[in-house]
């Protein structure tokens, strides 16, 4: 089945630790993309990438790295620069302009 | 830059209720409009999309109308089950030159169906 996987679930850290998101994705899609979710709160972009070796930064970027080596994996780094990182991360991935993204299922991180 | 409002919540509702979630955008030119559900724990799913004025999208019973006069997509169902408790996203993205489309986000609203 074709989708977008996230790893882990569940995600606890150290304060001051680095931590990084696993995401892949087998649709064949040329863009990928992260968000964070805040309780009670919509979705915030943190980066986006349209192909291979590139990416740009969403709203709020700043505390995060990415990279795009691979068109199925955009794994996202939350640095110990990131103030508040304890949310719930959410990849995404889509064909185009215009078109919908497809999510994956998230993972919960918490930050001790 | 883009926006997008939606009615906050939470929405309580009885089962077999009718189902009004109000969205309104903002943009520059005409945007694709879409609108997700999330239930608890999990991603968000695509429930419908409308990429030009006039479209309806539908699925599962849902519907929503691009109105372009109004810069509205309210989200309606004729008969609610206690299953469609979710949090409901309106959402928006420009048709860009490049081919990533960065989505603006409504805040969400949460539905609550009862017995």
């Amino acid at each position: 089945d074709g989708g977008i996987t996230q790893s882990p679930k569940y995600l606890f850290r150290k304060e001051g630790q680095n931590v990084t998101l696993s995401c892949e994705q087998n649709l064949n899609h040329d863009a990928m993309y992260w968000y964070r979710q805040d309780p009670g709160q919509g979705l915030r972009l943190i980066y986006y990438s349209q192909i291979v070796n590139d990416f740009q930064k969403g709203d709020i970027a700043e505390g995060y790295s990415v990279s795009r080596e691979k068109k199925e994996s955009f794994p996202l780094t939350v640095t110990s620069a990131q103030k508040n990182p304890t949310a719930f991360y959410l990849c995404a991935s889509s064909t185009g302009t215009g078109a919908e993204q497809f999510f994956g299922p998230g993972t919960r991180l918490t930050v001790l | 830059g883009n926006s997008v409002t939606q009615m906050e919540g939470p929405v309580t509702l009885s089962e077999e209720a009718f189902l009004t979630i109000n969205c309104t955008y903002t943009a520059t030119g005409y945007p694709s409009l879409f609108w997700y559900v999330q239930y608890p724990g999990e991603g968000l799913q695509l429930l419908l999309k409308a990429t030009k004025a006039d479209d309806k999208g539908s699925n599962k019973g849902f519907e929503a109308t691009y109105r372009k006069e109004t810069t509205s997509f309210h989200l309606e169902k004729g008969s609610v089950q206690v299953s469609d408790s979710a949090v409901y996203f309106c959402a928006a993205t420009m048709k860009n030159t490049g081919t990533a489309s960065k989505l603006t986000f409504g805040t969400g609203t949460r539905l609550q169906v009862t017995l």
